[in-house]
């Protein structure tokens, strides 16, 4: 059975720069079919696609957060990470990391439980 | 780049039928067929019910079905039970700049 897990810091003040890692088990990060992914969702609010990015380090980015964006995979590891810069407050969310089908643009068809990072002075 | 757009919220008594609409343009829910619907108890990660329009993750139930129509993607949520009352999301490919667009959600009462 897949299991992704989020990890990463849970409070950050404005300014800084996020790093979330995504560990992948059960199953292989380098697999053909598959892109990995973020999506996030602030509280009470709907999910936004942040990026995804595929085995071999191809990438794809929300252009509203690409200037912000940085996304790498380390297959050996099986984990992927995203680097999301000059954090305002308006970045608190739950951030997702999920499994995406190549096949099929907008299937993610596994889901990590989600981790909440809060960007507070 | 703006979200899907979907109702705020929808209702219906156990056994009824719903459907949620979720409205896009040409550039994406109207001009490919990768449009997804996802399920949202709270504090739950999302969970895939349709995908590419039309079908139907294994283990989800034959009451989900999806639609499109130009511009305009459904979910139908027939013989409603207790355990749909959720959230439920949209998203589509969005072409040309490659990415995913999310619908803002649609909450689901079953009264």
């Amino acid at each position: 059975q897949l299991q992704l897990q989020e990890s990463g810091p849970g409070l950050l003040k404005p300014s800084e720069t996020l790093s979330l890692t995504c560990t992948v088990s059960g199953g292989s990060i380098s697999s053909a079919s598959h892109y990995w992914g973020w999506i996030r969702q602030p509280p009470g609010k709907g999910l936004e696609w942040i990026g995804a990015i595929y085995y071999n380090g191809n990438t794809f980015y929300n252009p509203s957060l690409k200037s912000r964006v940085t996304m790498s995979i380390d297959t050996s590891k099986s984990q992927f990470s995203l680097r999301l810069s000059s954090l305002t407050a308006a970045d608190t969310a739950v951030y997702y990391c999920a499994r995406r089908l190549s096949s099929s643009w907008s299937h993610f068809d596994s889901w990590g439980q989600g981790t909440l990072v809060t960007v507070s002075s | 780049q703006s979200a899907l757009t979907q109702p705020r919220s929808v209702s219906g008594s156990p056994g009824q039928s719903v459907t949620i609409s979720c409205t896009g343009t040409s550039s994406d829910v109207g001009g490919y067929n990768y449009v997804s619907w996802y399920q949202q108890h709270p504090g739950k990660a999302p969970k895939v019910m349709i995908y590419d329009v039309t079908k139907r993750p294994s283990g989800v139930p034959d009451r989900f079905s999806g639609s499109k129509s130009d511009n305009t993607a459904s979910l139908t949520i027939s013989g409603l039970q207790a355990e749909d009352e959720a959230d439920y999301y949209c998203s589509s490919y969005a072409g040309g700049q490659s990415y995913v667009v999310f619908g803002g959600g649609t909450k689901l009462t079953v009264l």
